[in-house]
């Protein structure tokens, strides 16, 4: 197992609300990815954060916006959720910037669910 | 942008007996493809990559071959075992530290 840890597992959350998932990265690594997974999908790459500092986004609107703390660790917020929000919800941690590291390990994923 | 096919969607087969996974990229400037692992009610596990500048890397039973003039990568899995049932993935990037692109995930099934 990787020393990627996730809170909560599991997430209920109604149409319109906000939710944030947090995510604390493997020791001596400084980078966090996230990605949502959608069910059946390989998972997508929503954004990246490197020494606080959002390194890269993917196709995702602004109401998905996030955070790097001075530990690494990591935080995931998404306003007025939408029914198509429901997934899983991946960090993956890793170290350096481009070029010079390759590995992303992944945490074991929040399960949200927008009804 | 980057966009990864694998193939099949899904396979069964008889423990003992090797299975192969298929990706295609369409990116060459992708230079990283790692494989991950992904058991249920788990997130992705990686278990083996291989980089731009090596054509075949294994790891026991593992293997990975990549062909860069093709933009094609495949897994290869020998002696099958019942553990080895779960969904893999295949990804691309330009490095692992930048986004990776995934497939839409193979699920394969080891029958004993």
């Amino acid at each position: 197992e990787t020393g990627v840890t996730q809170s909560p597992t599991h997430l209920i959350k109604t149409r319109g609300q906000q939710v944030t998932l947090r995510c604390s990265s493997q020791s001596g690594h400084n980078t966090v990815s996230w990605y949502q997974q959608a069910l059946g999908q390989g998972p997508q790459f929503i954004f990246q954060y490197y020494r606080e500092e959002e390194n890269g986004r993917g196709n995702f609107p602004p109401r998905f916006s996030g955070l790097q703390f001075p530990n690494y660790s990591s935080e995931l917020n998404v306003n007025a959720l939408e029914l198509d929000d429901s997934a899983l919800y991946l960090c993956a941690s890793s170290s350096g910037l481009a070029g010079s590291s390759y590995e992303q390990y992944f945490g074991p994923g929040t399960r949200l669910t927008v009804t | 942008g980057e966009n990864v096919e694998q193939h099949p969607s899904t396979l069964s087969v008889q423990e003992g007996d090797s299975a192969v996974i298929k990706c295609t990229y369409s990116d060459s400037a992708s230079n990283y493809f790692p494989w991950y692992k992904q058991e249920l009610g788990k997130g992705p596990q990686l278990i083996i990559d291989i980089r731009s500048n090596v054509g075949e890397k294994k790891d026991q039973r593992i293997a990975v071959t990549l062909n860069k003039t093709a933009k094609h990568f495949s897994l290869h899995i020998t002696e099958t075992q019942p553990e080895d049932s779960a969904v893999y993935f295949c990804a691309a990037a330009y490095s692992g530290n930048t986004p990776l692109v995934f497939g839409k995930g193979t699920r394969l099934s080891v029958i004993a």
